[in-house]
């Protein structure tokens, strides 16, 4: 079976500071791999999404990067971290190609920058 | 790209009643239609979907109803339980899923 790995769980930044968050699945070839923000009380925000090593799409301009550097290691990262980061970071990834199925999700990585 | 609008932002219920959540959607390519449930504190976890060629879909107390010509869709809930409260989240893909703003849901016991 297939199973979503995203680390770490909780982690308080300061202003400024880098960040890097890591998610990797097991169990499953060539996934499509997503990362979400949810800001508090609010909806989930599609950030990256990956179809393969090293194809990244972007679908909010930020100071966030995501890189997959292997086929079932997807990376979040920022140089500079802003108070506005702040936020539940959800990884995902579903089975490629055919039509879009489930989307199964890590269990989150709560941020807070001061 | 897609547009999924949610309603209500919030709904509170009395055990044992229904609950009614909608979504509307604005890319008429998009053919898959999730509805996920979001505990306090948890991960998102798929409840129901339905995909384009029907037009509804039932699993025990909940179900979801479509109308790909309105470009809308619905999820139902029945016989509602305190554990029945959680945040729901509808979603529509044509390429990738966008998510509606999600509806807290509260069951009063």
């Amino acid at each position: 079976s297939q199973t979503i790995h995203q680390w770490p769980a909780t982690l308080v930044q300061p202003v400024g500071s880098p960040l890097s968050l890591e998610c990797t699945v097991e169990g499953t070839s060539n996934p499509n791999l997503y990362w979400y923000r949810q800001a508090a009380g609010r909806g989930l925000q599609l950030l990256f999404y990956s179809v393969g090593i090293g194809q990244i799409s972007s679908e909010v301009p930020q100071n966030l990067s995501a890189s997959r550097p292997q086929d079932r290691q997807f990376i979040l990262s920022s140089k500079k971290l802003l108070l506005s980061d702040s936020g539940f970071y959800l990884c995902a990834w579903n089975f490629a190609g055919g039509p879009t199925g489930e989307l199964f999700f890590g269990e989150g990585s709560r941020l807070t920058v001061l | 790209g897609e547009n999924v609008e949610q309603h209500p932002s919030t709904l509170s219920v009395q055990e044992g009643d229904s609950a009614v959540i909608k979504c509307t959607y604005s890319d008429s390519a998009s053919n898959y239609f999730p509805w996920y449930k979001q505990e306090l504190g948890k991960r998102p976890q798929l409840i129901i979907d339905i995909r384009s060629n029907v037009g509804e879909k039932k699993d025990q107390r909940i179900a979801v109803t479509l109308n790909k010509t309105a470009k809308h869709f619905s999820l139902h809930i029945t016989e509602t339980q305190p554990e029945d409260s959680a945040v729901y989240f509808c979603a529509a893909n044509d390429y990738k899923l966008s998510f509606g703003a999600g509806t807290t849901v509260t069951v009063r016991a």
